[in-house]
């Protein structure tokens, strides 16, 4: 399995409401990340998982709340969130920083 | 902190024709090189990374980069292009023993049929 998995792949959600991104990977990666990417933009770092613990927080608004439960699984949760949330999110995965991480297709997440 | 430009935010080329998308890094430490490329509405494919020893890389799907360490430059290069490969192209860096990866802005190749 050399996939990272993410869903949902569309997501729509109200300011008021509770919602969560699911990835998962089991290439026996040791890191995982959060990125968020607005159109024609590059991907933002948003959350850096190594080892389960979280190591890098790019100064992300708290209404985006990671979890790492086991190596194999990394959530996004969301709570109220403001329209300019809006975006791509995409997962990562990767085994040491020399060999590039491997992303997920993302969650194209809308907030109404 | 570690820098990537890429200064060509689009591409037009012609089918079977070469190009070259560019892509300029700073650092004051050792890095390594990433091109990415994504499809729309895809997440971010691989295409090819510098880690060290010889100059130029070869990747998947016809590409390959230089690395020049003098210039501070990783451009990316292939010799005839087809409709397929319409995409956003992303160069990126990390520093070595750094998980985290910078991206460049991004450029947009679109093939001309």
């Amino acid at each position: 399995d050399t996939e990272v998995t993410q869903t949902p792949k569309h997501l729509v959600m109200g300011m008021t409401n509770k919602k969560s991104l699911k990835c998962e990977q089991h290439m026996g990666h040791r890191a995982m990340y959060w990125y968020k990417q607005k159109a024609k933009k590059p991907p933002e770092l948003m959350f850096v998982y190594s080892y389960e613990k979280l190591s890098i927080n790019e100064s992300v608004p708290s209404r985006f709340s990671p979890e790492c439960p086991n190596s194999s699984l990394l959530n996004l949760h969301l709570h109220a969130l403001q329209p300019e949330d809006s975006a791509l999110y995409l997962c990562a995965s990767s085994q040491q920083d020399r060999y590039g991480y491997t992303f997920g297709s993302g969650t194209r997440l809308t907030v109404v | 902190a570690q820098s990537v430009t890429q200064l060509d935010s689009q591409v037009p080329v012609f089918e079977e024709a070469p190009v070259e998308l560019r892509c300029n890094y700073s650092s004051s430490v050792s890095v390594y090189l990433f091109w990415y490329v994504q499809y729309p509405n895809q997440g971010l494919q691989l295409l090819l990374k510098y880690l060290s020893g010889s100059t130029l890389v070869k990747g998947i799907n016809g590409f390959e980069a230089e690395f020049n360490k003098s210039q501070t430059s990783f451009h990316l290069r292939k010799p005839s292009v087809h409709i397929s490969d319409t995409a956003e192209y992303f160069c990126a860096v990390s520093v070595v023993g750094n998980e985290k990866l910078t991206f460049g802005t991004g450029t947009r190749l679109t093939i001309i049929p």
